[in-house]
């Protein structure tokens, strides 16, 4: 149980193009939904938390209107990486919570390269 | 000092060996704590989970929780080839409303060697 589902895994794209990752919990609803970014040989960074039906909670430093973050349904939430650069590429990881003080579950990851 | 400390290494070991992963952290609010597994490539997968000091155990995995030293560990008997991964510790407060946020170790790269 407690499977989530990332898609694309792989993303290579022009600079300036944008590119949506989803994000879905497969067999459990998730209250809470979380966008990480991981670079190479480095611990994962939190962008920033996604409640349903609600706005996302960005973290310091993370601009709202670069990464947009929907999450539309118990199951499933997107980022948006917007008019995509470079320095955008990175690794990116979501995870989904059931609850309060339950563990976060990872998706496999999306790897993003901005040509 | 860092909320949360995990030496990187990496650590080499033969195959059948005790594997012992450690974390230590600062923050005494800190009440949930978690072990994850990530190979190369690939989002963290949950091994273990839990709330109290004390040993768990799951299979070849037990962690242990030292609330008192602020300390936590995952011991890994019997350790396979496919061990070999980089293992994250993470931990948070329990709140209600759901804004705790994780807070990981750097991740500690493990080889089991055949």
């Amino acid at each position: 149980g407690a499977v989530v589902s990332q898609h694309p895994s792989r993303v290579i794209c022009k600079s300036g193009t944008s590119v949506k990752i989803e994000c879905r919990s497969l067999d459990f609803q998730a209250t809470t939904m979380f966008w990480y970014r991981q670079f190479p040989k480095q611990s994962l960074m939190l962008m920033a938390t996604s409640n349903e039906g609600s706005k996302a909670t960005y973290e310091q430093g993370v601009e709202k209107d670069k990464f947009l973050i929907n999450h539309a349904s118990l199951t499933l939430s997107t980022l948006t990486v917007t008019s995509a650069h470079p320095e955008d590429s990175s690794f990116y990881i979501c995870s989904a919570r059931q609850g309060d003080n339950q563990p976060q579950h990872f998706g496999d990851g999306t790897r993003l390269s901005i040509l | 000092q860092k909320e949360v400390e995990q030496d990187p290494g990496p650590l080499s070991v033969p195959e059948g060996a005790i594997v012992s992963l450690n974390c230590t952290y600062s923050n005494s609010a800190f009440q949930y704590f978690m072990w994850y597994r990530q190979y190369s490539r690939k989002g963290p997968e949950l091994l273990m989970y839990t709330y109290s000091s004390g040993n768990k155990e799951d299979g070849r995995f037990t962690a242990q929780v030292d609330k008192s030293s602020k300390y936590i560990s995952l011991f890994i008997r019997d350790s396979q080839p496919s061990d070999s991964a980089t293992y994250l510790c993470a931990m948070s407060p329990l709140t209600q409303g759901g804004s705790e946020k994780l807070v990981f170790g750097k991740g500690t790269k493990l080889t089991v060697n055949p």
